[in-house]
Protein backbone atom coordinates (compact mmCIF):
# COMPACT_ATOMS: atom_id res chain seq x y z
CA UNK A 1 0.00 0.00 0.00
CA UNK A 2 1.88 3.20 -1.14
CA UNK A 3 1.98 6.39 0.08
CA UNK A 4 3.29 9.15 2.42
CA UNK A 5 2.83 9.08 5.77
CA UNK A 6 3.69 11.60 8.51
CA UNK A 7 3.95 11.32 12.62
CA UNK A 8 2.80 12.27 15.11
CA UNK A 9 -0.71 13.55 13.79
CA UNK A 10 -0.44 16.29 17.04
CA UNK A 11 2.39 17.42 18.44
CA UNK A 12 2.97 20.06 21.09
CA UNK A 13 6.28 22.37 21.64
CA UNK A 14 7.55 23.99 24.62
CA UNK A 15 9.26 27.38 24.31
CA UNK A 16 12.82 27.05 23.66
CA UNK A 17 12.53 23.12 22.14
CA UNK A 18 13.23 22.02 19.08
CA UNK A 19 10.78 19.12 17.58
CA UNK A 20 11.38 16.93 14.79
CA UNK A 21 8.50 16.14 12.20
CA UNK A 22 8.95 12.56 10.58
CA UNK A 23 7.70 12.26 6.65
CA UNK A 24 8.15 8.96 5.09
CA UNK A 25 7.18 7.58 1.64
CA UNK A 26 7.46 4.22 -0.21
CA UNK A 27 6.26 5.99 -3.40
CA UNK A 28 9.67 5.67 -4.84
CA UNK A 29 9.53 9.14 -5.38
CA UNK A 30 12.91 11.49 -5.78
CA UNK A 31 11.55 14.58 -5.07
CA UNK A 32 10.17 15.58 -1.26
CA UNK A 33 9.30 18.92 -0.21
CA UNK A 34 7.75 20.61 3.14
CA UNK A 35 5.15 23.15 3.36
CA UNK A 36 3.60 25.35 6.22
CA UNK A 37 -0.64 25.82 6.01
CA UNK A 38 -2.02 28.55 8.55
CA UNK A 39 -5.73 29.56 8.03
CA UNK A 40 -6.13 32.20 4.71
CA UNK A 41 -2.49 31.41 3.18
CA UNK A 42 -2.33 28.87 1.52
CA UNK A 43 0.25 26.44 1.89
CA UNK A 44 3.87 27.89 1.52
CA UNK A 45 6.95 26.19 0.83
CA UNK A 46 9.76 25.75 3.84
CA UNK A 47 12.68 23.12 1.92
CA UNK A 48 12.73 20.34 -0.71
CA UNK A 49 14.93 18.35 -1.59
CA UNK A 50 15.42 16.93 -5.27
CA UNK A 51 17.93 13.88 -4.54
CA UNK A 52 19.54 11.79 -1.79
CA UNK A 53 21.96 14.59 0.45
CA UNK A 54 20.61 17.54 -1.00
CA UNK A 55 18.11 20.24 -0.22
CA UNK A 56 17.31 23.46 -0.53
CA UNK A 57 15.91 26.41 1.20
CA UNK A 58 11.96 27.02 -0.08
CA UNK A 59 10.17 30.69 0.52
CA UNK A 60 10.11 30.40 4.58
CA UNK A 61 13.06 28.37 5.66
CA UNK A 62 14.21 30.77 8.44
CA UNK A 63 13.80 28.77 12.27
CA UNK A 64 13.29 25.19 10.45
CA UNK A 65 15.85 22.69 9.10
CA UNK A 66 16.06 19.05 7.07
CA UNK A 67 17.98 16.31 6.49
CA UNK A 68 17.37 13.94 3.89
CA UNK A 69 20.23 11.05 4.35
CA UNK A 70 17.67 8.37 2.79
CA UNK A 71 15.25 8.59 -0.15
CA UNK A 72 12.05 7.66 1.83
CA UNK A 73 12.59 9.22 4.63
CA UNK A 74 12.55 13.66 4.90
CA UNK A 75 12.47 14.82 8.81
CA UNK A 76 11.58 18.55 9.06
CA UNK A 77 13.00 20.07 12.94
CA UNK A 78 11.23 22.99 13.69
CA UNK A 79 13.99 25.06 15.83
CA UNK A 80 13.35 27.94 18.62
CA UNK A 81 14.67 29.80 16.28
CA UNK A 82 11.17 29.71 14.56
CA UNK A 83 9.26 31.90 17.06
CA UNK A 84 5.37 31.57 15.33
CA UNK A 85 5.33 27.66 14.93
CA UNK A 86 1.74 27.25 15.54
CA UNK A 87 0.67 25.58 11.89
CA UNK A 88 -0.54 22.58 9.64
CA UNK A 89 2.46 20.78 8.56
CA UNK A 90 2.38 18.98 4.92
CA UNK A 91 4.52 16.62 3.33
CA UNK A 92 4.80 16.03 -0.02
CA UNK A 93 6.74 14.22 -3.01
CA UNK A 94 7.02 13.87 -6.47
CA UNK A 95 8.77 11.68 -9.13
CA UNK A 96 11.28 13.51 -11.49
CA UNK A 97 10.25 10.21 -13.91
CA UNK A 98 7.08 11.93 -14.89
CA UNK A 99 5.90 15.68 -14.06
CA UNK A 100 7.99 16.84 -10.79
CA UNK A 101 5.45 19.38 -9.87
CA UNK A 102 2.36 16.44 -9.34
CA UNK A 103 3.20 16.58 -5.77
CA UNK A 104 1.04 13.71 -3.64
CA UNK A 105 0.51 14.76 0.24
CA UNK A 106 0.73 13.38 3.60
CA UNK A 107 -1.78 13.89 6.11
CA UNK A 108 -0.31 16.46 7.93
CA UNK A 109 1.19 17.01 11.69
CA UNK A 110 -0.51 19.86 13.30
CA UNK A 111 1.89 21.56 15.55
CA UNK A 112 0.64 23.73 18.79
CA UNK A 113 2.53 25.56 20.91
CA UNK A 114 2.31 25.38 24.76
CA UNK B 1 8.11 36.95 -6.98
CA UNK B 2 6.06 34.33 -8.42
CA UNK B 3 1.70 34.86 -7.28
CA UNK B 4 -1.17 32.75 -7.75
CA UNK B 5 -4.39 34.49 -6.20
CA UNK B 6 -7.33 32.78 -5.60
CA UNK B 7 -11.16 33.82 -5.89
CA UNK B 8 -13.59 33.62 -3.55
CA UNK B 9 -11.93 33.27 -0.49
CA UNK B 10 -15.67 31.47 0.31
CA UNK B 11 -18.30 30.10 -0.83
CA UNK B 12 -21.42 29.02 0.51
CA UNK B 13 -24.19 26.93 -1.79
CA UNK B 14 -26.73 24.65 -2.01
CA UNK B 15 -26.68 20.88 -3.06
CA UNK B 16 -27.37 20.87 -6.60
CA UNK B 17 -26.30 24.39 -7.67
CA UNK B 18 -23.05 25.09 -10.11
CA UNK B 19 -19.83 26.55 -8.75
CA UNK B 20 -17.18 28.29 -10.73
CA UNK B 21 -13.43 28.91 -8.66
CA UNK B 22 -10.85 31.89 -10.31
CA UNK B 23 -7.37 31.15 -10.07
CA UNK B 24 -4.90 34.30 -11.23
CA UNK B 25 -1.34 34.01 -11.85
CA UNK B 26 2.15 35.63 -12.14
CA UNK B 27 4.69 33.60 -12.32
CA UNK B 28 7.96 33.68 -14.21
CA UNK B 29 8.37 30.82 -16.64
CA UNK B 30 4.98 29.19 -16.58
CA UNK B 31 5.08 25.32 -16.78
CA UNK B 32 1.80 24.07 -15.32
CA UNK B 33 -1.29 24.53 -13.23
CA UNK B 34 -2.32 22.41 -10.63
CA UNK B 35 -5.65 22.12 -8.51
CA UNK B 36 -6.02 20.07 -5.46
CA UNK B 37 -8.82 19.74 -3.34
CA UNK B 38 -8.11 19.70 0.62
CA UNK B 39 -10.83 18.33 2.66
CA UNK B 40 -9.53 17.39 6.42
CA UNK B 41 -5.91 16.51 6.15
CA UNK B 42 -3.74 16.09 3.06
CA UNK B 43 -4.83 17.74 -0.12
CA UNK B 44 -5.57 15.12 -3.07
CA UNK B 45 -4.60 15.94 -6.81
CA UNK B 46 -7.58 17.12 -9.36
CA UNK B 47 -6.28 18.69 -12.15
CA UNK B 48 -3.16 19.13 -13.82
CA UNK B 49 -3.12 21.73 -17.02
CA UNK B 50 0.04 22.48 -19.24
CA UNK B 51 0.17 24.52 -22.63
CA UNK B 52 -0.73 21.25 -23.96
CA UNK B 53 -3.42 20.32 -22.34
CA UNK B 54 -6.26 23.70 -21.30
CA UNK B 55 -9.15 21.72 -20.29
CA UNK B 56 -9.65 18.84 -18.34
CA UNK B 57 -12.98 17.04 -17.24
CA UNK B 58 -13.44 14.43 -14.52
CA UNK B 59 -17.49 13.83 -13.77
CA UNK B 60 -18.69 16.63 -12.52
CA UNK B 61 -15.64 18.76 -12.45
CA UNK B 62 -13.81 20.35 -14.93
CA UNK B 63 -11.22 23.36 -15.10
CA UNK B 64 -9.49 25.50 -18.04
CA UNK B 65 -6.20 27.42 -18.55
CA UNK B 66 -6.17 30.56 -20.30
CA UNK B 67 -2.45 31.47 -20.90
CA UNK B 68 -2.88 34.30 -22.35
CA UNK B 69 -5.29 36.14 -19.68
CA UNK B 70 -3.18 34.30 -16.84
CA UNK B 71 -6.30 32.54 -15.11
CA UNK B 72 -7.41 29.76 -14.56
CA UNK B 73 -11.34 28.16 -13.34
CA UNK B 74 -12.77 25.00 -11.92
CA UNK B 75 -16.53 24.69 -12.42
CA UNK B 76 -18.13 22.20 -10.49
CA UNK B 77 -21.76 21.31 -11.63
CA UNK B 78 -24.64 20.02 -9.40
CA UNK B 79 -22.62 20.63 -6.11
CA UNK B 80 -23.29 17.48 -3.59
CA UNK B 81 -22.45 17.94 0.40
CA UNK B 82 -19.40 16.00 -0.20
CA UNK B 83 -18.01 18.67 -2.42
CA UNK B 84 -17.29 20.84 0.41
CA UNK B 85 -13.23 21.29 0.86
CA UNK B 86 -10.65 23.88 0.74
CA UNK B 87 -10.04 24.11 -3.37
CA UNK B 88 -6.07 24.96 -3.89
CA UNK B 89 -4.58 26.09 -7.02
CA UNK B 90 -0.64 26.03 -7.23
CA UNK B 91 1.56 27.15 -10.40
CA UNK B 92 4.47 25.33 -11.30
CA UNK B 93 7.38 26.89 -12.91
CA UNK B 94 10.72 25.65 -15.01
CA UNK B 95 14.29 26.70 -15.35
CA UNK B 96 15.95 27.02 -11.56
CA UNK B 97 12.71 26.46 -9.78
CA UNK B 98 11.62 23.47 -11.89
CA UNK B 99 9.49 21.41 -9.50
CA UNK B 100 8.36 24.29 -6.84
CA UNK B 101 5.14 24.64 -6.45
CA UNK B 102 3.45 28.20 -5.46
CA UNK B 103 -0.07 28.04 -4.03
CA UNK B 104 -2.62 30.37 -3.74
CA UNK B 105 -5.28 30.89 -0.84
CA UNK B 106 -7.38 28.81 -1.16
CA UNK B 107 -11.01 28.91 -1.71
CA UNK B 108 -13.45 27.55 0.75
CA UNK B 109 -16.65 25.85 -0.56
CA UNK B 110 -19.45 24.89 2.21
CA UNK B 111 -22.21 23.00 0.03
CA UNK B 112 -25.25 23.41 2.10
CA UNK B 113 -28.29 19.91 2.10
Amino acid sequence: DGGITQSPKYLFRKEGQNVTLSCEQNLNHDAMYWYRQDPGQGLRLIYYSQIVNDFQKGDIAEGYSVSREKKESFPLTVTSAQKNPTAFYLCASSTTSGRLETQYFGPGTRLLVL
Amino acid sequence: EDKVVQSPLSLVVHEGDTVTLNCSYEVTNFRSLLWYKQEKKAPTFLFMLTSSGIEKKSGRLSSILDKKELFSILNITATQTGDSAIYLCAVGAGGTSYGKLTFGQGTILTVHP
